[in-house]
């Protein structure tokens, strides 16, 4: 059984920087063709993806947010950790972690939102 | 890159069938045979409905359909039931460089 579960500040000061931890189970993020994306939704709007790892240490991220992102993994911990510098209040979403395997998010964490207000 | 256009709302009456369109372009939709659907409920996260333009995971009622012709695709929902109402989101691959694009969303009512 998958599950994933996102964990990180509930709120943040604009200009910081937000680290968000997703903690799974019920795979390895060392099996071929397997990664863990980050998807967001703004309050009443729509999802947006915009980073993802996979099993070979292969990154993408967002052309919007690429200068902003950094993904890592831990295959010991069954962890990704994505980190996305100087915040601001269009930043404030709900923010989930999901399973990919071949071209779709098959399983998704409960989601955290985050809010960037001072 | 832009979101995949989804129109906003569609409605229709129990048992009755109904089919949200996602259009994108020819680097994304059309491109590839990459277009997933999502069901999300509201404060829930969403739950995978279709991969690969149609094909159904395994638990998906074979009420859900999907189809696509050149920049668009298609789900469609037949025999409507309470419980689909939602709002219902495509993904499509966009290549290398932009990977993956949402739709804008589209809320299904189920009157």
């Amino acid at each position: 059984q998958i599950t994933l579960k996102e964990s990180g500040p509930p709120l943040v000061k604009p200009t910081q920087t937000l680290t968000l931890t997703c903690t799974f189970s019920g795979f390895s993020l060392s099996t071929s063709g397997v990664g863990v994306g980050w998807i967001r939704q703004p309050p009443g709007k729509a999802l947006e993806w915009f980073a993802l790892i996979y099993w070979d240490d292969d990154k993408r991220y967002s052309p919007s947010l690429k200068s902003r992102l950094t993904i890592t993994k831990d295959t010991s911990k069954n962890q990704v950790v994505l980190t996305m510098t100087n915040v601001d209040p269009v930043d404030t979403a709900t923010y989930y972690c999901a399973h990919k395997y071949s071209s779709y998010f098959d399983y998704w964490g409960q989601g955290i939102l985050v809010i960037v207000s001072s | 890159q832009s979101d995949l256009t989804q129109p906003r709302s569609v409605s229709a009456s129990p048992g009755q069938s109904v089919t949200i369109s996602c259009t994108g372009t020819s680097s994304d939709v059309g491109g590839y045979n990459f277009v997933s659907w999502y069901q999300q409920h509201p404060g829930k996260a969403p739950k995978f409905m279709i991969y690969d333009v149609s094909k159904r995971p395994s638990g998906v009622p074979d009420r859900f359909s999907g189809s696509k012709s050149g920049n668009t695709a298609s789900l469609t929902i037949s025999g409507l039931q309470a419980e689909d109402e939602a709002d219902y989101y495509c993904c499509s691959y966009a290549g290398s460089y932009n990977n993956y694009v949402f739709g804008t969303g589209t809320k299904v009512t189920v009157l």
